[in-house]
């Protein structure tokens, strides 16, 4: 099983000023990797896969980096409804066995 | 666009079976090229995918749960099923169904909203 590690598991920042939230494959997983946010009582929400490509609809202060086992997803100009916590998702199996990060909370400062 | 919800009892005993159904709106479960899947969040694993199906019959189940997991479809009623045999505390979670929708193959773009399953006595 790939094991996916989310660091910080708390970050806090202000509004307005930028955050880098980074996730760690216990192997490679190219670039099969995807971010979601959850806030408090919803379901998650797709933000990027492919480890930089974002969803629909997603605003572009949302941008993901990296590929095998480092990556990274910053979100600047952070707003009020970005406070939230963000997973990591790796995709990498064949047969598929999809694994998520244990999540990084983003609060407010 | 497809929209999932989630159905089924709130508490189940240990040891016994835990069924859900996702009721699938919005769109057929048999068109486009899509998988369903079923993930559940617990405070002590997080997310943890439990397997996924397709229309042609076609699953995938995560190796951890596979002993205990049965998946199925009724395309007849837009449905997919959820059976986790011989439940213990440790599958108390929030069960959401999920689907990957157009242009997000493995990933899950479309969520229903979740629902809560106690396993106590």
């Amino acid at each position: 099983e790939i094991v996916m590690t989310q660091s910080p598991a708390t970050l806090s920042v202000s509004p307005g000023e930028s955050a880098t939230l980074s996730c760690r494959a216990s192997q490679s997983v190219n670039s099969n990797l995807a971010w979601y946010q959850q806030q408090p009582g919803q379901a998650p929400r797709l933000l990027i896969y492919g480890a930089s490509t974002r969803a629909t609809g997603i605003p572009a202060r949302f941008s993901g980096s990296g590929s095998g086992t480092e990556f990274i997803l910053t979100i600047s100009s952070l707003q009020s409804e970005d406070f939230a916590v963000y997973y990591c998702q790796q995709y990498n199996n064949w047969p598929p066995m999809y694994t998520f990060g244990q999540g990084t909370k983003l609060e407010i400062k | 666009q497809v929209q999932l919800q989630e159905s089924g009892p709130g508490l189940v005993k240990p040891s016994q079976p835990l069924s859900l159904t996702c009721t699938v709106s919005g769109g057929s479960i048999n068109s486009g090229s899509f998988y369903w899947s079923w993930i559940r969040q617990s405070a002590g694993k997080g997310l943890e995918w439990i397997g996924r199906i397709y229309t042609s019959g076609s699953i995938n189940y995560n190796p951890s749960l596979k002993s205990r997991v049965t998946m199925s479809v009724d395309m007849s009623k837009n449905q997919f099923s959820l059976n986790l045999i011989s439940v213990t505390a440790a599958d108390t979670a929030v069960y959401y169904c999920a689907t990957e929708g157009d242009g997000y193959p493995d990933t899950f773009n479309i969520w229903g909203q979740g629902t809560m399953v106690t396993v106590s006595s």
